[in-house]
């Protein structure tokens, strides 16, 4: 598709349970950006990738927390033993080289709530 | 390392006011600045950017922000709000060169009343 894409939109889980975020970046963008945005507080960046490598992880809130890319593109954020305070929307962003770079496209974003 | 301050949270205006919505930075190195915005049950999405060059710089839709280095500000502003302008407006600063990690503001959500 033309723009960045996240699944699912929505996640109910329970406490304690894992749950997987999916992020699609656009085509050839080389950085993917992970940001959760919880109710009052902006934006909060977690984690930054250069291609498949993490170059900047200091946003990760725990070690609950993880995140892969793979082949340059798709990426995946992994949260295990879910908190209701991980309750948030999830959102991806993606930028392209050069003077692309400074502008990120954002996807939809991936609503979380723990029960 | 860099910081940005929005001091409004929220912005009530009328339909065809002007409005300003205040941004601060802060940083050690030279920045880049950005507004974006969030339309109701929309993604995030840039408004407009300040890279280098001309201090002002406006978008498609009317607003424009200015660039005052010595203020270190990027108060975004419209002369004439529509209320299709309903929106939260997020702030945003990176440094030029290296890698660009972007710090975002935490919002002014501007409610444009008929």
């Amino acid at each position: 598709g033309a723009g960045v894409s996240q699944s699912p939109s929505n996640k109910v889980t329970e406490k304690g349970k894992d749950v997987e975020l999916r992020c699609d970046p656009i085509s050839g963008h080389t950085a993917l950006y992970w940001y959760r945005q919880s109710l009052g507080q902006g934006l909060e960046f977690l984690i930054y990738f250069q291609g498949n490598s993490a170059p900047d992880k200091s946003g990760l809130p725990s070690d609950r927390f993880s995140a892969e890319r793979t082949g340059g593109s798709v990426s995946t954020l992994t949260i295990q033993r879910t908190q209701q305070e991980d309750s948030a929307v999830y959102l991806c962003a993606s930028t392209s080289a050069g003077t692309g770079r400074y502008e990120q496209y954002f996807g939809p974003g991936t609503r979380l709530t723990v029960t | 390392a860099q910081s940005v301050t929005q001091l409004d949270s929220q912005v009530p205006v009328f339909e065809e006011a002007p409005v300003e919505l205040r941004c601060n930075y802060s940083s050690s190195v030279s920045v880049y600045l950005f507004w974006y915005v969030q339309y109701p049950n929309q993604g995030l999405q840039l408004l407009l950017k300040y890279l280098s060059g001309s201090t002002l710089v406006e978008s498609i839709n009317g607003f424009e922000a200015e660039f005052n280095k010595s203020q270190t500000s990027f108060h975004l502003r419209k002369p004439s709000v529509h209320i299709s302008d309903t929106a939260e407006y997020f702030c945003a600063v990176t440094t030029s060169g290296g890698y660009q990690k972007v710090t975002f503001g935490t919002g002014t959500k501007l409610q444009v009343i008929p």
